[in-house]
């Protein structure tokens, strides 16, 4: 089984809508991220969460929240989405740690969902 | 805050030809340097990765790559390619503190051709 998963792998939606994707682990890191993927742009932070009790936002996180429910899920929501929200996204997953403990930085990353809004 | 520039966004080479896929980055602070690939339609899987000692590592694949801290360069190479190759590559940069995140840059996308 993989040891990040996401739901749904692919979601086509209408303008308006509000819409949910789902990020699970089984690998035991604290850490889960939220990216999107759009072409020629290659992999841009949305959120992300260093423990269940830790939120922050990335470098886009405008139209996007997120939910820690648990240490191995991370949601992402879309309360309204607009086309330009049309892109491939991806969870991944990296231990916790001190510098000391470079393989910290190591991100593992889930198949990814591909979200259409028309 | 750090940055990532990959210099060259599409890179076409014929099979068992050798390939150097360029990654620049900039930073104030000493990074830790990564590669991934994505292969068509799937995630990111780690290549190879520069944490410290020697500048010069070896990944999956055949893949290796240089650190060259002067040049501020980590650029990956394959003495020959395989079909099989073809795929989006993405460098990725991280500070050496406790907290910090990847920064990728905008990727390669090398195709192998028989």
């Amino acid at each position: 089984d993989a040891d990040v998963t996401q739901t749904p792998r692919n979601r086509i939606t209408k303008t308006g809508k509000r819409i949910m994707l789902e990020c699970s682990q089984t690998k035991g890191h604290d850490r889960m991220y939220w990216y999107r993927q759009d072409p020629g742009l290659g992999l841009r932070l949305i959120y992300y969460s260093f423990d269940v009790k830790d939120i922050n936002k990335g470098e886009i996180s405008d139209g996007y929240s997120v939910s820690r429910q648990a240490q191995a899920k991370f949601s992402l929501s879309l309360e309204s989405a607009i086309p330009n929200q049309t892109a491939l996204y991806f969870c991944a997953t990296s231990e916790a740690g001190t510098s000391g403990r470079p393989t910290l930085y190591e991100q593992y990353f889930g198949p990814g969902t591909r979200l259409t809004v028309t | 805050a750090q940055s990532v520039t990959q210099l060259d966004s599409q890179v076409p080479v014929f099979e068992e030809a050798p390939v150097e896929l360029r990654c620049n980055y900039s930073s104030s602070v000493s990074v830790y340097l990564f590669w991934y690939v994505q292969y068509p339609n799937q995630g990111l899987q780690l290549l190879l990765k520069y944490l410290s000692g020697s500048t010069l590592v070896k990944g999956i694949n055949g893949f290796e790559a240089e650190f060259n801290k002067s040049q501020t360069s980590f650029h990956l190479r394959k003495p020959s390619v395989h079909i099989s190759d073809t795929a989006e590559y993405f460098c990725a940069v991280s500070g050496r503190g406790g907290s910090e995140k990847l920064v990728f840059g905008k990727g390669t996308k090398l195709t192998v051709n028989p």
